[in-house]
């Protein structure tokens, strides 16, 4: 049972450099979404998807940008990243998109470090 | 602004009993969520109340009270492994999920 897949695990990365984050699921959600974990602070919303073929802004969405192909996959990219941008990368899906009640099913993080 | 408080950390011993609360202002509410993270590990989901009262769930319990906007996420007969923290979400009105900063729970033993 695979559930979400998020790669890599963890990465250092130089400042400016571009940079991608790979998440998928096998679990046929409808949604998807990016959060990032900072401690001190509550998980904070950067993109999310409802459906495939559909994305939106989050609460933190400058400096990413994602798309959403397909079902099971949803990318996020940074063009050039900077040392602010250093955190947990959190993906998650749910059957429904945002506008009803689902569960959020995690994956287990990218630990995201610019220098 | 949207406001999710809970305690930063909390220490309970083994077998007794800890009440995690949440306190929280948005705007509209479409229910209230409860995470439970493992250091190093992702979130997962414990329960979600709309309504007020108490939703048991075996040995953890989640209580609502909109009118004071106010949650407690109760354990009981606590165990070594329930040393995590614990995150409180709440749905508003648009259906964004507004997180707090979550509760670390150390268990003693």
């Amino acid at each position: 049972i695979a559930g979400i897949t998020q790669a890599p695990t963890s990465q250092i990365l130089a400042a400016g450099r571009r940079m991608t984050l790979r998440c998928t699921q096998d679990m046929r959600h409808n949604a998807m979404y990016w959060y990032r974990q900072d401690l001190g602070l509550g998980l904070r919303l950067i993109h999310y998807s409802n459906t495939a073929g559909t994305t939106g802004k989050g609460e933190v969405p400058d400096g990413y940008s994602v798309s959403r192909a397909n079902t099971d996959d949803f990318p996020l990219t940074l063009a050039s990243a900077v040392p602010s941008q250093t955190s947990v990368y959190f993906c998650a899906s749910s059957p429904r998109g945002q506008g009803s009640y689902g569960e959020l099913f995690f994956g287990e993080g990218s630990r995201l470090t610019v220098l | 602004g949207q406001n999710i408080d809970q305690p930063t950390e909390m220490t309970a011993t083994e077998g007794a009993i800890v009440q995690i609360n949440c306190t929280y202002q948005t705007s509209g509410f479409n229910g209230l969520f409860w995470y439970q993270q493992h250091a190093g590990e992702a979130p997962t989901f414990l329960s979600y109340n709309v309504l007020d009262g108490l939703e048991e769930k075996g040995r953890f319990s989640s209580f609502l009270s909109r009118s004071k906007g106010y949650s407690y996420l109760l354990l009981k007969e606590l165990q070594m492994k329930d040393s995590a923290s614990y995150l409180c979400a709440v749905l508003d009105s648009n259906y964004q999920l507004i997180w707090g900063a979550g509760t670390k729970l150390i268990i003693k033993p």
